[in-house]
């Protein structure tokens, strides 16, 4: 079974810039989440969906962050403008459905460095 | 409310040693307490995890204590290995809410 894909997976920009990263979760998992995770601290929720609909959005910081889910599958959130302070890794999570327990499997990361 | 507190943030073990990380947590609602390991470059992923019913749960060398009135829970390492040197989470979560989780212990095995 093929594992949460993101990409890229570094990315270094200018303050003030746009960024865009993008995930492919497990298939078949209607639960799709976005994560912060910065250096030293554990991951924080940034906005889940449910199917193409959200879910949790509470923690994102709306006024520069932005994420879609087209179709209910593959997603992608966008940072504009970047801060110095947004630097850390996105990470992505799936799982088959909308509940805490249900295991959430994590890709790799995009590694975002502000300067 | 929605805190998990961890200590400690660094940990060194000798081989075959055992770690212990512990977490607390406060608000009494959460029901369900994974534990997350996590490598360098990677995603986390799930460990084990325990409900609030159990006072204790074992998968192979890996052992989740929990005190339901302390409101405090942690893992245990038996038996430590290198491979084991990693970043490890606790998290909280209920019902449909999402995961809260812990700012994570970092694990050094040495040889």
């Amino acid at each position: 079974e093929a594992g949460v894909a993101q990409s890229p997976r570094y990315k270094i920009i200018e303050k003030r810039q746009s960024v865009a990263f993008w995930c492919n979760p497990i298939s078949g998992h209607a639960t799709l989440y976005w994560y912060q995770q910065i250096l030293g601290q554990g991951p924080k929720l940034l906005i889940q969906f449910q199917n193409n609909g959200v879910v949790d959005d509470s923690q994102l910081p709306k006024d520069r962050f932005s994420a879609e889910r087209l179709k209910g599958v593959d997603s992608t959130l966008k940072i504009q403008p970047a801060k110095l302070e947004d630097s850390a890794v996105y990470l992505c999570a799936s799982s088959l459905r909308d509940r805490g327990h249900d295991e959430q499997f994590f890709g790799p990361g995009t590694r975002l460095t502000v300067l | 409310q929605q805190q998990v507190k961890q200590s400690p943030q660094s940990l060194i073990v000798q081989k075959g040693g055992i770690s212990i990380i512990n977490c607390a947590y406060e608000n009494t609602a959460f029901d369900y307490f994974p534990w997350y390991q996590q490598f360098p470059g990677k995603g986390p992923a799930l460990l084990i995890a325990i409900r609030p019913d159990v006072s204790e749960k074992k998968e192979g060398r890996f052992t989740i204590s929990f005190n339901k009135s302390a409101k405090q829970f942690s893992l245990h390492i038996m038996d430590s290995q290198p491979g084991d040197s990693a970043t490890y989470f606790c998290a909280a979560s209920m019902g449909y809410q999402k995961v809260t989780f812990g700012t994570g212990t970092k694990l050094q095995v040495i040889p």
